[in-house]
């Protein structure tokens, strides 16, 4: 089985544009998180969805957002691009939500840079 | 989710088994005790994860104390493919990952 993919695998933009990210998660999978990674830091939470419903959200502000489509696949919208947003992005796909703790598992990443 | 501690940076020889700490003295009942780790990167890969019992898969071993306060990560036999930052998590029912600096494990040849 494929794993989680996202897409694409790198983007440049300059500060005030918008950019997307795409995610696939595993197949089975209807929970899709995302997280912003900054060059020497441990990954943050942004999102998570399931069921196509916001179901968390981290400190982030609101030019980030995010969505879900009936297949679980999930865009992140990052609007008003910052130098600071310059960082490796991770989608992250589990199986179900609540009950259980269901391992999350990540994609390989979209590194964004924001000139 | 509780606030684990391990220490920067460590290394270990090809081939030996290297042992990663992780502190996670505030841990509550319901929280998993979840590794994972990234290669240069990478996206993080999810290695072994616990509750109470000492786990062990393909990847590697989770020893777990009796207290749960701490536990160590066993890679029996660390090749140079092993380097990477690992991150010790606790985890409870909630969706987000919690994610602190991680040890970064050099394997020496």
């Amino acid at each position: 089985d494929a794993g989680v993919t996202q897409s694409p695998t790198h983007l440049i933009k300059t500060r005030g544009q918008h950019v997307t990210l795409r995610c696939s998660p595993i197949s089975g999978h209807k929970s899709v998180s995302w997280y912003q990674q900054v060059l020497g830091q441990g990954p943050q939470f942004i999102f998570q969805y399931y069921e196509k419903e916001e179901r968390g959200r981290g400190n982030f502000p609101d030019r980030f957002s995010a969505r879900q489509f009936p297949n679980y696949s999930s865009e992140l919208n990052v609007n008003a691009l910052l130098l600071g947003d310059s960082a490796l992005y991770l989608c992250a796909s589990k199986s179900a939500t609540g009950g259980l703790v269901d391992t999350q598992y990540f994609g390989p990443g979209t590194r964004l840079t924001v000139l | 989710d509780a606030k684990t501690t391990q220490p920067p940076s460590m290394d270990c020889a090809e081939g030996r088994a290297a042992n990663l700490p992780c502190n996670h003295s505030t841990i509550s009942g319901n929280e998993y005790v979840y590794w994972y780790r990234q290669i240069h990167s990478q996206g993080p890969q999810y290695i072994i994860h616990g509750l109470k019992n000492n786990e062990t898969n393909e990847m590697a071993s989770l020893i777990i104390t009796e207290d749960r306060k701490s536990s160590t990560l066993i890679l029996p036999h660390a090749t140079l493919r092993d380097t990477a930052v690992y991150y010790c998590i606790a985890r409870n029912r909630d969706d987000k990952i919690i994610f602190g600096k991680g040890t970064r494990l050099h394997i020496l040849p």
